[in-house]
């Protein structure tokens, strides 16, 4: 049973415009959610998160947004750089600090 | 020092082997973890330590045995290990009071059993 999932396993855009990717969520008591990027060869590195009382969280160039009656959340990066080619997984948590992943969207951003 | 270190970073190993994979931080997390990721699949948690004492156990199979020797230490016992259990192993930490500013994961051990 997959509770928190990422359809789409890969994902490229161009240098400059945005990247958005998206993660979808079955399980009504996560309330808090979480992004982070993934290089080869390296652990996961923490990008940003969200609580469920909230819709929106900014930083920098990283924006999620969280739709609660969609269970439904997306990262937004603009503009896209280069660097932020990885993978970048979603998840949650349903108050406890056991984190469940997303499986992952390999974002590729060229030139 | 804001790192999570993991030893070593390879390791092969037989199946009647026992090796140890061994975590530390020193940033004063209080919670530890260990997960394991198979190729193009999401991390999977194995182990929760809070506080040193072991508190959560996702019904991982005993020839996986973890230790936290003390707060800054987490090893993970390996022994009789199967080929399928080749992945990936990720230590992770985290302040656990704050949950929105995520874990600090390691690097990792790539593990392969033949």
């Amino acid at each position: 049973d997959q509770q928190v999932k990422q359809n789409s396993p890969s994902l490229s855009v161009q240098e400059g415009r945005i990247s958005i990717l998206n993660c979808d969520y079955t399980n009504s008591m996560f309330d808090y959610f979480l992004w982070y990027k993934k290089y080869p060869a390296e652990g996961p590195t923490f990008l940003i998160s969200i609580s469920s009382i909230k819709d929106k969280n900014e930083d920098g160039r990283f924006t999620v947004f969280l739709n609660k009656s969609a269970k439904h959340l997306s990262l937004h990066i603009v503009p896209s750089q280069p660097g932020d080619s990885a993978v970048y997984f979603c998840a949650a948590s349903a108050y406890t600090d056991k984190l469940i992943f997303g499986t992952g969207t390999r974002l590729q951003v060229f030139p | 020092d804001t790192e999570v270190t993991q030893t070593p970073k390879h390791l092969v190993m037989g199946m009647t082997n026992k090796k140890s994979l061994k975590c530390e931080q020193h940033m004063g997390h209080r919670a530890m973890y260990w997960y394991k990721q198979k190729a193009k699949k999401p991390p999977e948690l194995m182990f929760v330590y809070s506080y040193e004492k072991l508190s959560i156990n996702e019904s991982v199979p005993s020839r996986f045995s973890p230790e936290c020797p003390n707060s800054s230490l987490l090893n993970l016992h390996l022994h009789a290990l199967q080929p399928e259990d080749s992945a990936l192993y990720l230590c992770a930490s985290s302040q656990e009071r704050d949950r929105g500013v995520g874990y600090t994961f390691g690097s990792g051990t790539r593990l392969t059993v033949v």
